[in-house]
């Protein structure tokens, strides 16, 4: 199944307490994104990645850092995290360019989100 | 800088009436999506919209979009409990890959 997996589903960490979250693409996708979901805020772009080797920044991006040495994984990384950081965060992958049409191949598929917590 | 503005942000509606929800966006896109999302779910994508006047439609959801006005709609029909979700509109910028959210909107819909 063409899907976009993300681990773990629900985390609890404390203020400074590094921590990994996982993200993987069966699709063959270029492109991947990570966001961060807040009440109110809609979902924020946090950081992207156009191919192996290639991130940047999106809006959001202090307090996370990101690494694509594999087209399939783009893990996001908190360093430090502080209570700020407590979000739903979401992974998402496209092929690159314009493409119409419906399925995995065209559009943006999403993770099932990570809730994470700061304390 | 792209800005996608969603109208309103909370909806609460009687099952079988009709209403409007509506995605402002900033700067001349490539193509529109709208996304349906229940509590503590992920994305489910319901429509692309990929030019001038394209109309979609699934079930008792009809999306459009004018990109002259840089505006899209999700217009609901006949309204239903099970259409009670938060539902976002997305655009990207034209020649790009981000993807810039509205802020959602709430729909509740009661019996």
């Amino acid at each position: 199944e063409a899907q976009v997996t993300q681990n773990p589903r629900y985390l609890i960490t404390v203020t400074g307490k590094k921590l990994t979250v996982t993200c993987s693409q069966n699709m063959n996708h270029e492109y991947m994104s990570w966001y961060r979901q807040d009440p109110g805020l809609g979902l924020r772009q946090i950081y992207y990645s156009m191919n192996v080797e290639v991130t940047d920044k999106g809006d959001v991006p202090e307090g996370y850092k990101v690494s694509r040495k594999e087209k399939r994984n783009f893990p996001l990384i908190l360093e430090s995290p502080s209570p700020n950081q407590t979000s739903l965060y979401f992974c998402a992958s496209s092929l690159l360019g314009r493409r119409t049409g419906e399925g995995p191949n065209y559009g943006y598929t999403f993770g099932s989100g990570t809730r994470l917590t700061v304390v | 800088e792209l800005k996608v503005e969603q109208n309103p942000l909370f909806l609460s509606m009687q099952e079988g009436k009709n209403y409007t929800i509506y995605c402002n966006y900033s700067t001349t896109s490539d193509r529109l999506y709208w996304y349906r999302q229940d509590p503590g779910k992920s994305l489910e994508s319901l429509f692309v919209l990929l030019s001038n006047g394209a109309v979609k439609q699934e079930g008792r959801l009809m999306a459009s979009l004018d990109t002259k006005a840089r505006l899209s709609t999700l217009h609901i029909t006949a309204a239903v409990h099970d259409l009670s979700a938060t539902y976002f509109c997305a655009v990207v910028i034209q020649g790009a890959q981000k993807l810039v959210f509205g802020q959602g909107t709430r729909l509740t819909i009661n019996p």
